[in-house]
């Protein structure tokens, strides 16, 4: 079964510092990795996705995320963080190896509440 | 394009009514997807659906139908109510194949239901 840890319940960041929000997963095989952006009652939103090739994965709004296989994490990055960024932040997976009706299914963390402090 | 739309916005039923959570897709997706969304417990996909006439159960399906008759619509079904239902309910939809989205998923604004 694949799962997904978010080790974070919150994180709290002045604005214009650098921010990171952990993801780390298990997976059978290769994994597709994605984040996503909840902001207040409103759906999910995508940021970026993994899916092979280059580690260092770049998505809206100046967020990128670093795909790291040794250490089973895809952390979400921001060199500068902006008071708009404050939300909530879900990471998901999916695992490359699967097939059938099913394998589109994504396991999603149970996510991290952005704050940016002006 | 308007994406991935949900009705009604919000609603309270009453323990033991039924109801029908709506959702509608206009980007010919294949499949489709329904949610809850319970504070600090991230999502719990309830069904799926891989296209019109095929669905499946996903993680916490008891207390729910669904059924998919066209590409564009996946409504889902609460026939009778429990508190433990309360929740927000997020539809979405994605592309499949490998030159689709690889299961990036369009996610609607949500439902939120009360159950007293």
């Amino acid at each position: 079964a694949q799962s997904v840890a978010q080790p974070e319940d919150q994180v709290n960041v002045a604005e214009g510092n650098p921010l990171t929000v952990k993801c780390t997963y298990s997976v059978s095989g290769n994994p597709y990795l994605f984040w996503y952006v909840q902001y207040p009652n409103r759906g999910l939103q995508f940021l970026l996705k993994y899916i092979t090739g280059d580690n260092l994965v770049k998505g809206s709004y100046g967020f990128e995320a670093e795909f790291n296989k040794s250490q089973t994490s895809f952390h979400l990055k921001k060199p500068s963080a902006l008071v708009s960024d404050s939300a909530l932040y879900f990471c998901a997976v999916r695992s490359r190896g699967t097939s059938g009706a099913g394998s589109y299914q994504l396991t999603f963390g149970k996510g991290t509440k952005l704050s940016v402090i002006p | 394009n308007a994406g991935v739309t949900q009705t009604p916005k919000f609603r309270i039923l009453k323990i033991g009514q039924s109801m029908t959570l709506q959702c509608t897709q206009d980007m010919n997706h294949n499949y489709m997807y329904w949610y809850r969304q319970d504070p600090g417990m991230g999502l719990k996909l309830i069904y799926y659906s891989v296209g019109a006439g095929i669905t499946d159960k996903g993680e916490v399906p008891n207390g729910y139908n669904v059924s998919r008759s066209t590409t564009e619509d996946f409504p889902l079904r609460l026939e009778l109510a429990a508190p433990s239902q309360t929740s927000v309910y997020f539809c979405a939809s994605s592309s499949g194949g490998t030159s689709g989205g690889l299961g990036t998923q369009y996610f609607g604004p949500g439902t939120r239901l009360l159950v007293l």
